[in-house]
C-alpha cells in the first residue's frame, strides 16, 4: 500500500511569508508526527497527534508554528512570518494504533520523504 | 543539550568490510533504541532496534551491540555493500508516557566503495 506522502516536495518562499506543508499518513494510522531535519542534523520532534488532537506540541519552536489535523487523517503544518532559520526538511511520520499510557512497546513510525523548505 | 551523541560523522568502507557506528546517551529513562537508514530524498526507515535488557541483536548483516552500564550502543554492518551507502541515525525513546518521541543522533554518512 501507499506510504506516507508529503506535499510539496520542495517549497521556496521569501522571508516573512506564510507557508503550509501537507502530510497524508498511511491509511488507518491514528498517530501522526512532525519532525524537522536541519542540514547535517538528525530529525527533531515538533508535534504529535493522536486522532484529531495534538497530544504533544512541546517541540514547536515558537508560536509562528502551528499544525492541525481536523479529520484525524491529513495534517497541515503551518508556518507564519517565515524566517531564514526555518529552512529545513520537514518530515511527517505516522504509526498505527495508540499505545497504552506507560506501555513498554514502541509503535514503529513510518516516515514520508519530507518537504524541503527554503526561506530566502 | 544533545541527548544522543553519534560518531563518526562520516565513514568510508570498502565493499565487504565492516562498518561500525557508535552512539552514546545520557538519559537512563531511554528504553528503546532504534537505528534508522536514510537515502537521499527519502525519509528515515527503521532498520533494527534493541531494548536495554538485551546486549546484542542481529538481523541479517546488521547487528546492534548494547552496553547499558556505559550507556553506549553501536551498529555493525557486516559485509558492507555499495547499496548500504546512506545516512544512518541512532535514536532513543523514553519509557512511559512519552514513548513516541524519537530523539535522534546527528547521523553518520556511510559510503561503501565498490
Amino acid at each position: 500500500g501507499a506510504g506516507v506522502s508529503q506535499t510539496p516536495s520542495n517549497k521556496v518562499t521569501e522571508k516573512g511569508k506564510y507557508v503550509e506543508l501537507r502530510c497524508d499518513p498511511i491509511s488507518g494510522h491514528t498517530a501522526l508526527y512532525w519532525y524537522r531535519q536541519s542540514l547535517g542534523q538528525g530529525p527533531e520532534f515538533l508535534i504529535y497527534f493522536q486522532g484529531t488532537g495534538a497530544a504533544d506540541d512541546s517541540g514547536l519552536p515558537n508560536d509562528r508554528f502551528f499544525a492541525v489535523r481536523p479529520e484525524g487523517s491529513v495534517s497541515t503544518l503551518k508556518i507564519q512570518r517565515t524566517e531564514r532559520g526555518d529552512s529545513a526538511v520537514y518530515l511527517c511520520a505516522s504509526s498505527p494504533t495508540r499505545l497504552a499510557e506507560g506501555s513498554s512497546s514502541y509503535n514503529e513510525q513510518f516516515f514520508g520523504p519530507g518537504t524541503r523548505l527554503t526561506v530566502l | 543539550q544533545q541527548q544522543v551523541k553519534q560518531s563518526p560523522q562520516s565513514l568510508i568502507v570498502q565493499k565487504g568490510g565492516i562498518s561500525i557506528i557508535n552512539c552514546a546517551y545520557e538519559n537512563t529513562a531511554f528504553d528503546y533504541f532504534p537505528w534508522y537508514q536514510q537515502f537521499p530524498g527519502k525519509g528515515p526507515a527503521l532498520l533494527i532496534a534493541i531494548r536495554p535488557d538485551v546486549s546484542e541483536k542481529k538481523e541479517g548483516r546488521f547487528t546492534i551491540s548494547f552496553n547499558k552500564s556505559a550507556k553506549q550502543f553501536s551498529l555493525h554492518i557486516m559485509d558492507s555493500q555499495p547499496g548500504d551507502s546512506a545516512t544512518y541515525f541512532c535514536a532513543a525513546i523514553l519509557s512511559g508516557g512519552s514513548n513516541y518521541k524519537l530523539t535522534f543522533g546527528k547521523g553518520t554518512l556511510l559510503t561503501v566503495n565498490p
